[in-house]
């Protein structure tokens, strides 16, 4: 079945480096990816997305990488900020309607 | 602009008891679907209500039901509660079947 996954649990950054979270798909069919941003207590917030016919997009300061080779994506934030400290998840939309797969998320805090 | 409004935002249940939970999408969106997310685990979908017909169901028992009103507000109704059903039940919107979603604040379940 389909899934996606995450390597790291737990990330720990200093502010001002930069942050990267890794993700791993296993629907080779998948041609669309979010990247959504859960604090506690609130819902998921969208971050960024791309397609399958991208390998990269950039936002404000953050990054996302995509390789389709090794059905792998990634999340780098620039500049980490404590208010970006939250639950990350990486999660993919390929059903034709509005069901969007999660993964396990990695939950990044940031040292001041 | 109002977000995604969900309610109420905690509740307490008793196994076996009936539960329903209220979404008021965005205005303008026509969509609406439901997660329900575990702690400590990603959104797992439930459903998605397009022009207040189902498009789509994820893996869940028929003691989860839903609809849409014509005003695209909705509700999750959960029958015969147990144990596991206790979670953060999330709503999400969109303009479109499979176009960006918002996602609300959530509606905390704890079944005893």
């Amino acid at each position: 079945g389909e899934s996606v996954g995450l390597h790291l649990p737990t990330l720990s950054v200093q502010e001002g480096d930069n942050s990267i979270i890794n993700c791993a798909y296993s629907n080779s069919a998948s041609d669309y990816f979010i990247w959504y941003k859960q604090e506690s207590g609130k819902g998921p917030q969208f971050i960024i997305d791309i397609r399958s016919n991208m390998d990269k997009r950039q936002g404000q300061r953050v990054t996302v990488l995509l390789n389709k080779t090794v059905k792998h994506l990634s999340l780098q934030i620039a500049a980490t900020q404590p208010g970006d400290s939250a639950v990350y998840f990486c999660a993919e939309n390929s059903g034709g309607y509005q069901k969007v797969t999660f993964g396990i998320g990695t939950k990044l805090q940031v040292i001041p | 602009d109002a977000g995604v409004t969900q309610s109420p935002t905690h509740l307490i249940k008793t196994r076996g008891q009936q539960v329903t939970l209220r979404c008021s999408p965005i205005s303008g969106h026509k969509s609406v679907s439901w997660y329900q997310q575990v702690l400590g685990q990603g959104p797992q979908f439930i459903f998605q209500y397009y022009e207040k017909e189902e498009r789509g169901r994820g893996n869940f028992p028929d003691r989860f039901s839903a609809r849409q009103f014509p005003n695209y507000s909705s509700e999750l109704n959960v029958n015969a509660l147990l144990l596991g059903d206790s979670a953060l039940y999330l709503c999400a919107s969109s303009f479109g079947m499979n176009t960006e979603a918002f996602f609300g604040q959530g509606t905390r379940l704890t079944v005893v």
